[in-house]
């Protein structure tokens, strides 16, 4: 969804670098994920937030940390990077309520570290 | 957590043939959602399944959410290369929100 825009969409870095993901949604949703993609290994979530005070982690978030500046903002940041942090990174977004809902995904990042 | 398994992995067809992924849990659901990731995109989403023995119909797409809720199938009549992608999975359990996404199917059609 053009609603959802990841910066940037390809970098290349190094091991022990830092780095920064960021996500921005215009879509007024209040839930925001990170996942992580590899080949063969589907979706796997990072961290989730369901809104600007609300912080969440998932199945892999060692490594990872997450900030949620704004309802409209969700950043990603990988304190020292390593080799096997390299994939293809989604944020999503869904509207909130007491059921699971849509998400709505960004194009993604694709992330290699040298 | 939640496990999943979605299968087949791949599945390669020739174009007008039928399509079928799988999605097995060994623990009851409250919903699933169903999404397709076209090569170099993002998933998207198709359609959540809730009640238990529910079959939705989307043009040339079936869904089916078991009577036990605990598996659930993604069926293609007549695939076309426009259905071309990997087909997830996405199910919920218990109280949670968060969807857990199976590991996809790829579908390959051959002209």
């Amino acid at each position: 969804d053009a609603d959802v825009t990841q910066t940037p969409r390809n970098r290349i870095t190094k091991t022990g670098k830092r780095i920064m993901l960021e996500c921005s949604q215009t879509k007024g949703h209040d839930r925001m994920y990170w996942y992580r993609q590899d080949p063969g290994l589907g979706l796997r979530l990072i961290y989730y937030s369901f809104d600007v005070k609300d912080i969440n982690k998932g199945e892999i978030s060692d490594g990872y940390s997450v900030s949620r500046q704004a309802q409209a903002k969700f950043s990603l940041s990988l304190e020292s990077a390593i080799p096997n942090q390299t994939a293809l990174y989604f944020c999503a977004t869904s509207v909130g309520g007491l059921r699971n809902q849509p998400q709505h995904f960004g194009d993604g990042t694709r992330l290699s570290i040298l | 957590g939640q496990q999943v398994m979605q299968i087949p992995q791949y599945q390669h067809v020739q174009e007008g043939e039928d399509f079928t992924t799988y999605c097995n849990s060994s623990t009851t659901l409250s919903n699933i959602q169903w999404y397709k990731q076209r090569p170099g995109g993002h998933p998207v989403f198709l359609i959540q399944l809730v009640k238990s023995g529910e079959v939705k119909k989307q043009k040339r797409l079936t869904f089916q959410f078991g009577e036990a809720k605990k598996n659930s199938s993604l069926h293609i009549t007549a695939t076309q290369t426009t259905d071309v992608g990997t087909y997830f999975c996405a199910p919920t359990s218990g109280g949670s929100y968060i969807p857990t996404f199976g590991r996809g199917t790829s579908l390959i059609v051959h002209p």
